[in-house]
């Protein structure tokens, strides 16, 4: 079993419609991770989160510690939000572990 | 702050040649990741490096892989007689210290073994 799983794997929605993409992770770590990847392009980083909630924009994230789980949430979805999502976690000062990524297409 | 420079963004290697990715991370960073995606899979840590020092390099494959982050220069992941197999993305990170202080990725280099 993967230490990090996220669902569902490959979405497609709509224009405007409302968005999530859930992660659950099965290690203890310091910090849960969401990026996001266009096709052929690099990684950005969206959020940061150890625990509560952050929103940038349209993008909202939330974590609940106790569950081991994350949503990452995208409000009026727009077709440039095309990519796929990655949820990482952190332990310490070690690098990284990925889930597999969520597909996301916005249709217009 | 140009961020954290990955080059070349595209590397050709016929099997058995040496590739190098050169990755320069952010001004003040002193802490580099190397991860790989190959392709229809998830991205998987290979080494962190502080200058001059490898801290972990658990997720490199034990032979024709190394890694250095010299006192000056880039950081560079080199594979020596590539195989095809090797063909991936490779994107190195950047932090400005150990612990939860987030992430700064290049654009990566697609690295392709002919």
């Amino acid at each position: 079993k993967n230490e990090v799983e996220q669902s569902p794997q490959n979405l497609t929605a709509q224009e405007g419609e409302f968005i999530t993409i859930n992660c659950s992770y099965s290690v203890g770590i310091s910090a849960l991770h969401w990026l996001q990847q266009h096709p052929g392009g690099g990684i950005v980083s969206l959020f940061m989160l150890s625990s509560g909630k952050k929103k940038h924009g349209r993008l909202i994230a939330t974590i609940n510690i106790q569950e081991k789980h994350s949503s990452l949430h995208i409000t009026a979805s727009h077709p440039r939000d095309s990519a796929v999502y990655i949820c990482a976690v952190s332990r310490g000062a070690d690098g990284l572990t990925f889930g597999k990524g969520t597909h996301l297409i916005i249709q217009p | 702050n140009a961020g954290v420079m990955q080059n070349p963004r595209h590397l050709v290697r016929r099997r058995g040649q040496e590739a190098r990715l050169r990755c320069s991370p952010m001004k003040g960073h002193s802490h580099v990741y190397w991860y790989r995606q190959l392709p229809e899979e998830g991205l998987k840590f290979m080494v962190y490096l502080q200058k001059e020092n490898i801290i972990d390099e658990s997720g490199m494959p034990k032979e024709r892989f190394s890694a250095e982050f010299p006192k000056e220069g880039p950081s560079i992941l080199r594979i020596q007689q590539v195989v095809r197999g090797d063909s991936a993305a490779y994107f190195c990170a950047s932090s400005p210290s150990a612990g939860n202080y987030g992430y700064t990725f290049g654009s990566g280099t697609r690295l392709t073994v002919v």
